[in-house]
């Protein structure tokens, strides 16, 4: 099960891009990597998935090196209501124990 | 996207009575859902898997008979708290696996329930 280290804390301002890395050293060949925002009193929301390269979508772009041993969120021009916590999760279906990790505060300011 | 459906949303309710949480896939089937709680500030603590058709699996140090999870349905999962006490209030969150469009499995939320006993 791989566990995965993540920034506690992260500043920006509005119309900056946002980079948040996590660590996940002993990731096992069949791991996706899996990016999640969750605002207060709310569940998680899935943002983006990938395993190798990078993949892109309509919120985010998700960056990963060909050891796969890391990758990172990229959000592109934050605004205020990007201030939420992103968490990483790695893991496979069947084996996937969804372990969350402390996540990363990201906070926007004007 | 999969959409997974958790009620009610808050609930308050006296020390010593029970209360029951659902948590609903709308639009796939979830053979196996999962069940946190989360506590302000903190990050989402997993309490158990929920399988259909047979018992759920608890995460050392949760009592399995003070959060009774029955998952009678491939759509359905619920979680009752037993016996409530003030140390029981918290935010519990439901979410089961949907392949989603393309690449793995990934994990879809309910919006959670804030659970608190006075």
């Amino acid at each position: 099960l791989a566990k995965t280290t993540q920034p506690i804390s992260m500043d920006s301002y509005e119309g900056q891009e946002v980079n948040i890395t996590c660590s996940h050293n002993n990731i096992a060949t069949n791991d996706y990597i899996t990016w999640y925002q969750q605002f207060p009193s709310q569940g998680p929301r899935f943002i983006i998935q990938g395993y190798k390269t990078k993949v892109t979508n309509e919120v985010a772009s998700l960056f990963i090196p060909a050891d796969r041993k890391s990758s990172t969120l990229s959000l592109p021009r934050v605004s205020l209501s990007d201030t939420a916590v992103y968490y990483c999760l790695v893991g496979d279906t069947g084996g996937f124990k969804t372990i969350f990790g402390a996540g990363t505060r990201l906070f926007v300011k004007a | 996207g999969a959409v997974v459906s958790q009620h009610p949303s808050w609930v308050i309710c006296k020390s010593g009575t029970s209360v029951k949480i659902e948590c609903r896939s709308l639009d796939f089937q979830a053979t196996t859902m999962f069940w946190y709680r989360q506590f302000p500030k903190q990050s989402l603590m997993l309490m158990a898997t929920s399988n259909e058709g047979s018992k759920a699996t608890y995460e050392q140090g949760v009592e399995k008979d003070k959060f009774l999870i029955n998952h009678a349905s491939l759509t359905l999962s619920t979680l009752t708290v037993t016996s409530a006490h003030p140390e029981d209030s918290s935010f519990y969150i439901c979410s089961a696996f949907s392949a989603g469009t393309g690449g793995g499995e990934k994990l879809f939320f309910g919006s959670g329930t804030q659970l608190s006993v006075l």
